[in-house]
């Protein structure tokens, strides 16, 4: 069974800038996650999906974060304009629902210069 | 809210010697309880997990936590450390119904020395 995919592993932009990462979760996966992790922290959640519809993203700051997951399958998160304190590693998981066992992809780690 | 402390941040055993991490965690009602592990530029994956039952959790990799609701705590145990054992371990807290909404602790960071 395939694992959850992101893209791209790495990113490093200036702030400002605008910047997109990529998930593919497991197939049949209904229920999708996006956290931040900073360095030394553990992962925040900030955004869940059910299928296609939101379930909470009560954390995301939505003034320059965004996430669309179209088709209930895979998902973008999106930064625009990103600052310097949104350096951290973006984690994608995804979950069979009903299962609570979330399986995580390798994550982006993203720089912020 | 829930919340998860891991008093922890880093701790080193030599191999072969038994492993203790802590995790407290605070929630009104009976928690959903994880422990994870993140090698380095890895996603984290489960290592067991507790709902209701008994206290006593086995997981993968010869890992084990027992759920202790009077100290509110989920302590991770593993009687002989493997120096590929090193890595970061993370406590999550989830709450029961509706869609699962899972707090993570800062981690504990496990050195291995041989």
């Amino acid at each position: 069974e395939a694992g959850v995919a992101q893209s791209p592993r790495y990113k490093i932009i200036e702030k400002r800038q605008s910047v997109a990462f990529w998930c593919n979760p497991i197939s049949g996966h209904a229920t999708l996650y996006w956290y931040q992790q900073i360095l030394g922290q553990g992962p925040k959640l900030l955004i869940q999906f059910q299928n296609n519809g939101v379930v909470d993203d009560s954390q995301l700051p939505k003034d320059r974060f965004s996430a669309e997951r179209l088709k209930g399958v895979d998902s973008t998160l999106k930064i625009q304009p990103a600052k310097l304190e949104d350096s951290a590693v973006y984690l994608c998981a995804s979950e069979t629902s009903g299962t609570n066992e979330q399986f995580f992809g390798p994550g982006t780690r993203l720089t912020v210069l | 809210a829930q919340s998860v402390t891991q008093p922890d941040i880093h701790i080193t055993v030599s191999e072969g010697a038994s492993l203790e991490l802590r995790c407290n965690y605070s929630y009104g009602a009976t928690p959903y309880l994880f422990w994870y592990v993140q090698s380095p530029g890895q996603g984290l994956q489960l290592l067991l997990k507790y709902f209701s039952g008994d206290t006593l959790v086995q997981g993968i990799k010869g890992f084990e936590a027992e759920f202790k609701r009077s100290q509110s705590s989920f302590n991770l145990r593993k009687p002989s450390v493997h120096w590929s054992d090193a890595a970061e371990y993370f406590c999550a807290v989830g709450v029961a119904g509706g869609y699962q909404k899972v707090t993570f602790g800062i981690g504990t960071k496990l050195q291995v020395i041989p």
